[in-house]
């Protein structure tokens, strides 16, 4: 089975800022590992991916998530935060038999302060 | 790109209605997806489907059914709606090759 924990349901943090979203997923098989992003009153749109490549991953807008197995973690990054990156973040994991089927996260609010 | 088109953005139903809300996508992909989504609890599965035709209940499908006739539409019944069902609901569209899911922009359905 497959799960996701993302650690803070708010993040703040000043314009400029590194941003770190944390993520850590349980799986019994290797995983597939997403970021997804949402606006607000949007659906989600996909921000990166990990599909047993190479580890880190660079995403679109300057972020980035490194796959840790031995801390079972998918955190995501960006150095320097700006203000349109206020948004919500999911992280979800895929595997199995069902590569199709994904399990969520219960979401972190990013707030960017001026 | 592919695109996932909810029919509605914002819906409001009253109690024991019968709720349809349509999602097409337009790129040919074998798998589309229900979600509903609410603060604190993240995205939660409803129904999926592999094939026109065919269906599988996600963690939560009471209170729900689902219709897919042709490939791209793919259609979430709420039988008799109630106040609980009052959520963001989310459709997504997905082909094996891809790996990934593509979103539509959601539906927000107040039942009152």
């Amino acid at each position: 089975a497959q799960s996701v924990t993302q650690l803070g349901s708010h993040v703040s943090v000043s314009e400029g800022a590194l941003v770190l979203l944390r993520c850590n997923y349980s799986s019994s098989v290797p995983p597939y590992l997403f970021w997804y992003v949402q606006y607000p009153n949007q659906g989600l749109q996909l921000l990166l991916k990990y599909t047993s490549a190479a580890t880190l991953v660079k995403g679109i807008n300057g972020f980035e998530a490194e796959f840790k197995k031995s801390e079972t973690s998918f955190h995501l990054t960006k150095p320097s935060a700006h203000m349109s990156d206020a948004a919500e973040y999911f992280c979800a994991v895929s595997g199995g038999y069902n590569f199709n089927k994904f399990y969520f996260g219960s979401g972190t609010k990013l707030n960017v302060k001026p | 790109d592919v695109k996932v088109t909810q029919s509605s953005r914002y819906l409001v139903k009253r109690t024991g209605e019968k709720v349809f809300l349509e999602c097409v996508q337009d790129m040919d992909h074998e798998n589309m997806f229900w979600y509903r989504q609410d603060p604190g609890l993240g995205l939660r599965l409803i129904y999926f489907s592999y094939d026109v035709k065919m269906k599988e209940k996600g963690d939560i499908p009471e209170g729900y059914s689902v219709s897919r006739e042709k490939k791209e539409r793919f259609s979430l019944i709420l039988e008799s709606a109630s106040t609980n069902q009052t959520s963001m609901y989310l459709c997504a569209s997905s082909t094996p090759r891809q790996r990934a899911y593509t979103f539509g922009s959601g539906t927000r359905l107040t039942v009152v």
